[in-house]
């Protein structure tokens, strides 16, 4: 069974920028997550996606916008870069999301600096 | 806002010593804790799910335990070997909605 893939894997973007990166959740999961990381800083949470609605939110600005496809692969975008947006991209996926302990499934990460 | 917190940040033990950290969490409203080794240029992998007060896991070497009315778990390795070298992450489990992760503890395993 695959796992989670991301694409890309590395991103150079300079300040004002947008970028979207993708995640390929693994096969029949229906909940994506997606968290940043920082140095310094732990997994961040900034939503979650299932069944091609956003379910969850965490604390971050508007310039931060998800999407799911039917096919359950997700899509982050961030829009008018800056410089605090350089971080590692990780994105993971469950079956279900809430609920029984859903244990999530992590991808390799989207490594992402704004110059 | 929840804070989960993880100590201690960093330590280095040698090959066949035994070590343990810490994950603190609220201790009301407990759903489930998580807990996932992450190594360099690799993905988190999951260890255990813990969900029930005096909860304990154990996989190979590695073993959990789980106190939420007090609001802690514990992470052990016996014998530590140098592929343990990993940051253990913790993560309160957020009734489904969301895990809030600790900045984990970065462990280094010497030969």
């Amino acid at each position: 069974k695959a796992g989670v893939t991301q694409t890309p894997r590395y991103l150079i973007k300079t300040r004002g920028q947008q970028v979207t990166l993708s995640c390929s959740p693994i096969s029949g999961h229906r909940s994506v997550s997606w968290y940043q990381q920082t140095p310094g800083q732990g997994l961040q949470f900034l939503f979650e996606y299932f069944s091609e609605t956003q379910r969850n939110k965490g604390n971050f600005p508007g310039r931060f916008s998800g999407r799911q496809f039917s096919n359950s692969r997700s899509e982050m975008n961030v829009s008018t870069l800056e410089l605090g947006d350089s971080a590692l991209y990780l994105c993971a996926s469950s079956l279900e999301g809430s609920s029984s302990y859903n244990e999530q499934f992590f991808g390799p990460g989207t490594r992402l600096t704004v110059l | 806002i929840l804070n989960v917190e993880q100590s201690p940040q960093s330590l280095h033990v040698q090959e066949g010593d035994s070590t343990n950290f810490t994950c603190s969490f609220p201790s009301s409203n407990f759903y489930a804790l998580h807990w996932y080794r992450w190594e360099t240029a690799k993905s988190p992998e999951a260890l255990f799910v813990m969900t029930l007060n005096g909860d304990e896991k154990k996989k190979g070497r590695i073993s959990a335990t789980l106190n939420t009315k007090e609001g802690y778990s514990y992470l052990y390795i016996k014998g530590s070997q140098p592929e343990d070298s990993a940051t253990y992450l913790c993560a309160f489990d957020n009734y489904g909605q969301n895990f809030v992760f600790g900045p984990g503890t970065r462990l280094s395993a010497l030969p």
